[in-house]
């Protein structure tokens, strides 16, 4: 079974400045079995990329995801204000089906 | 769109039986692109996948849960359920359900609102 980790566990960051969140599993992992997820306080887990680069429907350009091997990266290229939530990454295995989370990133306000 | 909404006890007992039922609406749970899944966030805000089920009645679980957990799913209602038996305080936690698209990119697509149940005597 691959352990997900994610650093850091909070960046503070300010409005319009990048942020760059990594997720790391323990073995090797297909890129297209890597997604990642933005939480906001009191709401679901929302899908924001897929396949470790594909962005889900309606997400804005500013996130993009990238990696291979064991290690993944989610950028958000300038911060919006609605940017700040904890963001978790996901590994699927196949055999047999097994979905993990790693522990999450809070983004917040510097 | 598709909408999940998860619906069951918020109190369950140590011991007993949690029982959740998800209904879907927006769209048909027999889909065959689509399997059907719960996941819990704990109150220090981890998640757990827990299993999913296809609508012919297939399922995976998470082997950490697999001794205690059943998904079942009713597609005259476009609703499956989960039961967790014999419950204690770490299964506190929200339970979510969620669509999965199982093809490429494997993914939880869209989410229930999450419904947060305790046990607690």
């Amino acid at each position: 079974e691959s352990v997900v980790t994610q650093s850091p566990g909070t960046l503070s960051l300010s409005p319009g400045e990048r942020a760059t969140l990594s997720c790391r599993a323990s073995q090797s992992v297909s890129s297209s079995y890597v997604a990642w997820y933005q939480q906001k306080p009191g709401q679901a887990p929302r899908l924001l990329i897929y396949g470790a680069s594909s962005r889900a429907s309606g997400i804005p350009d500013r996130f993009s995801g990238s990696g291979s091997g064991t290690d993944f990266t989610l950028t958000i290229s300038r911060l919006e204000p609605e940017d700040f939530a904890v963001y978790f990454c996901q590994h699927y295995g196949s055999s047999p089906p097994l979905y993990t989370f790693g522990p999450g990133t809070k983004v917040d306000i510097k | 769109q598709v909408q999940l909404q998860e619906s069951g006890p918020g109190l369950v007992k140590p011991s007993q039986t949690l029982s959740l039922t998800c209904s879907v609406s927006g769209g048909s749970i027999s889909s065959g692109t689509y399997y059907w899944s719960w996941i819990r966030q704990y109150p220090g805000k981890g998640l757990e996948w827990i299993g999913y089920i296809y609508y012919s009645g297939t399922t995976y679980y998470n082997p950490s849960l697999k001794s205690r957990v059943t998904i079942s799913v009713d597609t005259s209602e476009n609703q499956f359920s989960l039961k967790v038996s014999s419950v204690t305080a770490a299964d506190t936690a929200v339970y979510y359900c969620a669509r999965v698209f199982q093809g490429f990119g494997p993914r939880f697509e869209y989410w229930g609102q999450g419904t947060l149940v305790t046990v607690s005597s």
